[in-house]
């Protein structure tokens, strides 16, 4: 049972577009949320947050909003960059370890 | 500061042999993970350590086990290697207070035949 879903395993969006990678949680009692950034071969680097008391943070060209009544958010990249070309991940602190709860992963093309 | 390293970064192993992933980092943080990450999934914790001596088992720790003897090392063992182990091994640490910004490692490979 997935706590934390991304449905769209790709996106493809041209340079200087804008990428709107989505995220979906079942789990309402969720009160932080993550986007990590994986290149080929790397490990995952934390890219920019949210906390459930607010709706949108933003970071240069990152947003992420969120809607908790949908159970929903999103990461907005503007404008978009082929070197922002990599697999974003969703996550959310839900284990009583501490750990994170990942989604699947939306690997995104940036076209020249 | 290195971060978090991890070695080997690629490894083939036969069904049945052992071997130890190793997992530095140099930031001083107490909590340390090691996740997998199968084609197409997300990362999944295997163990978890909060501290020195204290270990814990993640979601999915069955053929592997850990120690903690220092805050800098966390070495995952894998005993009878078997297929379903084939997979990219990520450790992870973050600082006491949050546990939710981790730092990741490169990661290793592991291929089971």
């Amino acid at each position: 049972d997935q706590q934390v879903k991304q449905n769209s395993p790709s996106l493809s969006v041209q340079e200087g577009r804008i990428s709107i990678l989505n995220c979906d949680y079942t789990n309402s009692m969720f009160d932080y949320f993550l986007w990590y950034k994986k290149y080929p071969a790397e490990g995952p680097t934390f890219l920019i947050s949210i906390s459930s008391i607010k709706d949108k943070n933003e970071d240069g060209r990152f947003t992420v909003f969120l809607n908790k009544s949908a159970k929903h958010l999103s990461l907005h990249i503007v404008p978009s960059q082929p070197g922002d070309s990599a697999v974003y991940f969703c996550a959310a602190p839900g284990g009583s370890q501490g750990n994170l709860i990942f989604g699947k992963g939306t690997k995104l093309s940036v076209k020249p | 500061n290195a971060g978090v390293t991890q070695t080997p970064k690629f490894r083939i192993l036969k069904i049945g042999q052992s071997m130890t992933l190793q997992c530095t980092q140099d930031m001083n943080h107490n909590y340390m993970y090691w996740y997998r990450q199968d084609p197409g999934m997300g990362l999944k914790l295997i163990y978890y350590s909060v501290g020195a001596g204290i270990t814990d088992k993640g979601e999915v720790p069955n053929g592997y086990n850990v120690s903690r003897s220092t805050t800098e090392d966390f070495p995952l063992r894998l005993e009878l290697a078997a297929p379903s182990q084939t997979s990219v091994y990520f450790c992870a640490s973050s600082p006491p207070g949050t546990g939710y910004e981790q730092y990741f490692g490169p990661g290793t490979r592991l291929t089971v035949t």
